[in-house]
């Protein structure tokens, strides 16, 4: 089991709006930033956010990411057929001295 | 970019070093540390560690099993695994963290990932 929660699954339409949630605790999210991996079939993990809200180079402004108390969370707008993919959050954990995961979500876009 | 060795197929007890070459980027700023992805299931960080001064961190969950080391000279990160068993048949990913400072950082590069495979 996990130390972050996320749903395991999420989709959408072309064009509609989506939200993947990142539940922690005080010992992680809470105090610590969040950061998201997409992760395509067969490919490693590519950084799509990172610090809650800041956007990596090259990452469409489509993906947009928050923060409040225990919970994060990444939206994207505009859903295209190249976002499908697992989507994991990560957040450093000050009881374990190292990062933590979520379960991942798979988006499905329909 | 980071470029790690191949696929691996090992036997139970065995043991196995993955490498990983880093290029692109001042390697002794930046930590490395290694992800593990078994089949179908989700990211574990397993450790780290920072090329200047070889400072290391663990994962709990893993230490005492894998070593993780560096050599500056070829600007290379090794992980170190020993006694497999057939559950480290996994994706064995290294990884750059973007900050100097261990729980800002977030980790922007990816290596290209190792399959080792456990089976007697």
């Amino acid at each position: 089991q996990s130390v972050l929660t996320q749903p395991p699954s999420a989709s959408g339409t072309p064009g509609q709006r989506v939200t993947i949630s990142c539940s922690g605790s005080n010992s992680n999210i809470g105090s610590n930033s969040v950061n998201w991996y997409q992760q395509l079939p067969g490919t490693a993990p590519k950084l799509v956010m990172s610090r809650n809200d800041q956007r990596p180079s090259g990452v469409p402004d489509r993906f947009s990411g928050s923060k409040s108390g225990t919970t994060a969370s990444l939206a994207i707008s505009g859903l295209r057929s190249e976002d499908e993919a697992n989507y994991y959050c990560s957040s450093w954990a000050d009881n374990l001295n190292g990062w933590v995961f979520g379960g991942g979500t798979h988006l499905t876009v329909l | 970019q980071l470029v790690q060795s191949g696929a691996e197929v090992k036997k139970p007890g065995d043991s196995l070093t993955i490498s990983c070459k880093a290029s692109g980027y001042r390697f002794s700023s930046f930590w490395i540390g290694w992800v593990r992805q078994v089949p179908g299931q989700d990211l574990e960080w397993m450790g780290i560690i920072f090329p200047a001064d070889s400072d290391t961190r663990y994962s709990p969950s893993f230490q005492g099993q894998v070593t993780i080391s560096v050599d500056k000279s070829i600007t290379t990160a090794y992980l170190y695994l020993s006694r497999l068993k057939a559950s480290d048949t996994a994706t064995y990913y290294c990884v750059r963290t973007d900050l100097a400072t261990i729980s800002l950082g977030a980790f922007d590069l990816w290596g290209q990932g190792t399959k080792v495979f456990v089976s007697s």
